[in-house]
């Protein structure tokens, strides 16, 4: 399958601080990107859809000011939380879509984010 | 955000069992459908897919059958291996979105 990259794996940053995870389609051209967050023991929870050039549509509930998506390019979307908190301690994970099969989603490896 | 489901349930077999996983959807008009496998600390693993037009789909050892009538998909693990052991996730998509259903955690017995 495709190769979806995210980095940073894992981040503690101080709370009040911005963190940026960067989410790469490495061999194919992702026109379409989403970022999820998960809990644990639970379903991942659908955060926002963005289209390369276009700006992100976010889900109910979701601050767009506070989590900043950005798919300038058809390989690289980048989530920004700023001003973190605890309460936004989460595994986010990020998708791509695209390609030679445009329904296929392909799964980055997740970023573990702590706010202390 | 959008998700179904809070907390997993979860399936404990013998290894070299067969494995049924199942998960209903929400939406009548979705038309593709997914199964992802996901390991702990780590994104979710394509396994197999399925379109509206089909009512079976077979893989490696994984078999997905779509019931559209109940709106119920479920994934079938033949010979379930210690390594075949994570949460498992069904996924529709729905208005260009992927949404997840609820998980089943699947633990293989040795």
């Amino acid at each position: 399958g495709a190769v979806v990259s995210q980095h940073p794996s894992r981040v503690i940053c101080k709370s009040g601080t911005s963190v940026k995870i960067e989410c790469r389609s490495l061999d194919f051209q992702a026109t379409t990107m989403f970022w999820y967050r998960q809990f644990p023991k639970q379903s991942l929870m659908l955060m926002a859809t963005s289209n390369e050039g276009s700006k992100a549509t976010y889900e109910q509930g979701v601050e767009k000011d506070k989590f900043l998506i950005n798919h300038a390019s058809l390989t690289l979307s980048t989530l920004t939380v700023t001003s973190a908190h605890p309460e936004d301690s989460s595994f986010y994970i990020c998708s791509a879509a695209g390609g030679a099969s445009n329904t296929e989603a392909f799964f980055g490896q997740g970023t573990r984010l702590t706010v202390v | 955000g959008e998700s179904v489901g809070l907390h997993l349930p979860t399936l404990s077999v013998q290894e070299g069992d067969n494995s049924i996983i199942n998960c209903a959807y929400s939406n009548s008009a979705s038309d593709y459908f997914i199964w992802y496998k996901q390991e702990s600390g780590k994104g979710p693993q394509f396994i197999i897919d399925i379109r509206s037009n089909m009512d079976k789909r077979q893989g490696q050892r994984v078999t997905v059958l779509l019931n559209k009538t109940v709106k119920h998909l479920s994934l079938q693990i033949a010979a379930t291996q210690p390594g075949d052991s994570a949460v498992y996730f069904c996924a529709e998509k729905k208005g260009g979105k992927l949404i997840f259903g609820q998980g089943t955690e699947l633990s293989v017995k040795p």
